[in-house]
C-alpha cells in the first residue's frame, strides 16, 4: 500500500517570491512515480510536474522544480517566481497501479 | 485536441436513488479511471479500466460500479445513494496503463444526495 502525506493545509507567498510544499511518501514498490497536481477554483486537475523514482536528478519544468530524497521519502515542489495564476490547491501524489494523493496544500498568492 | 468530458457537471439525487455518470476521454486513451473527492477523506481511488476491463478497484462498496466501452467511454453507476457519496467524482484518462503515463482529469461531476 502506499501513503502519501502533506502536512501543509494552507501556504501563502508574496508575488514573485518563491514558495516550498512537502510532500512525503511511504510505498514498498522498487518502480514508482511521483506527482504534483493542481487544483484551481475550476476543480480541473493538471499535472504540474512528474519524477520517476529511478531518476536522481530532480524534475524541472519551467517555473516547477521538485527536490526527491529518496532515502527520506520525501518529495517537495518548489515554486520560483509566484504569479497569481499559480494560487490553488497543490496535491502530490504517488504512482504504482494507481494514482494515491495526499491531502493538498491550499496555495495563495499575495499580491 | 478535445479534453476529458464529464457528464453530467451537477447532479441532485434523492437517497435510495442510483446514478449514473459519464467519462469520455481523450481521443486514443485506452485507460480511465475514477477517483471520489471530498473535504474529509479527500482524492480517493475507485477504480481504473483498460480495454474494456477493470484492472484496478479501491475500496469502495459493491454499491460502486463500473465499465469502459469499446470506444473507451466509460460510465460509473452508484446504486442506493448514501447521503456519504455526496462529492466531487473525477474521471482521470491516460494513453496506456503504463507506469508513469500522465493521467489528465475532467472538470468532475458534483453528486449531491439529499
Amino acid at each position: 500500500a502506499q501513503t502519501v502525506t502533506q502536512s501543509q493545509p494552507e501556504m501563502s507567498v508574496q508575488e514573485a517570491e518563491t514558495v516550498t510544499l512537502s510532500c512525503t511518501y511511504d510505498t514498498s514498490e522498487s518502480d514508482y512515480y511521483l506527482f504534483w497536481y493542481k487544483q484551481p477554483p475550476s476543480r480541473q486537475m493538471i499535472l504540474v510536474i512528474r519524477q520517476e523514482a529511478y531518476k536522481q536528478q530532480n524534475a524541472t519544468e519551467n517555473r516547477f522544480s521538485v527536490n526527491f530524497q529518496k532515502a527520506a521519502k520525501s518529495f517537495s515542489l518548489k515554486i520560483s517566481d509566484s504569479q497569481l495564476g499559480d494560487a490553488a490547491m497543490y496535491f502530490c501524489a504517488a504512482s504504482n497501479e494507481k494514482l494515491t494523493f495526499g491531502t493538498g496544500t491550499r496555495l495563495t498568492i499575495i499580491p | 485536441k478535445a479534453g476529458v468530458t464529464q457528464t453530467p457537471r451537477y447532479l441532485i439525487k434523492t437517497r435510495g436513488q442510483q446514478v449514473t455518470l459519464s467519462c469520455s476521454p481523450i481521443s486514443g486513451h485506452r485507460s480511465v479511471s475514477w477517483y471520489q473527492q471530498t473535504p474529509g477523506q479527500g482524492l480517493q481511488f475507485l477504480f481504473e479500466y483498460f480495454s474494456e476491463t477493470q484492472r484496478n478497484k479501491g475500496n469502495f462498496p459493491g454499491r460502486f460500479s463500473g465499465r469502459q466501452f469499446s470506444n473507451s467511454r466509460s460510465e460509473m453507476n452508484v446504486s442506493t445513494l448514501e447521503l456519504g457519496d455526496s462529492a466531487l467524482y473525477l474521471c482521470a484518462s491516460s494513453l496506456d496503463n503504463v507506469l508513469g503515463t500522465e493521467a489528465f482529469f475532467g472538470q468532475g461531476t458534483r453528486l449531491t444526495v439529499v
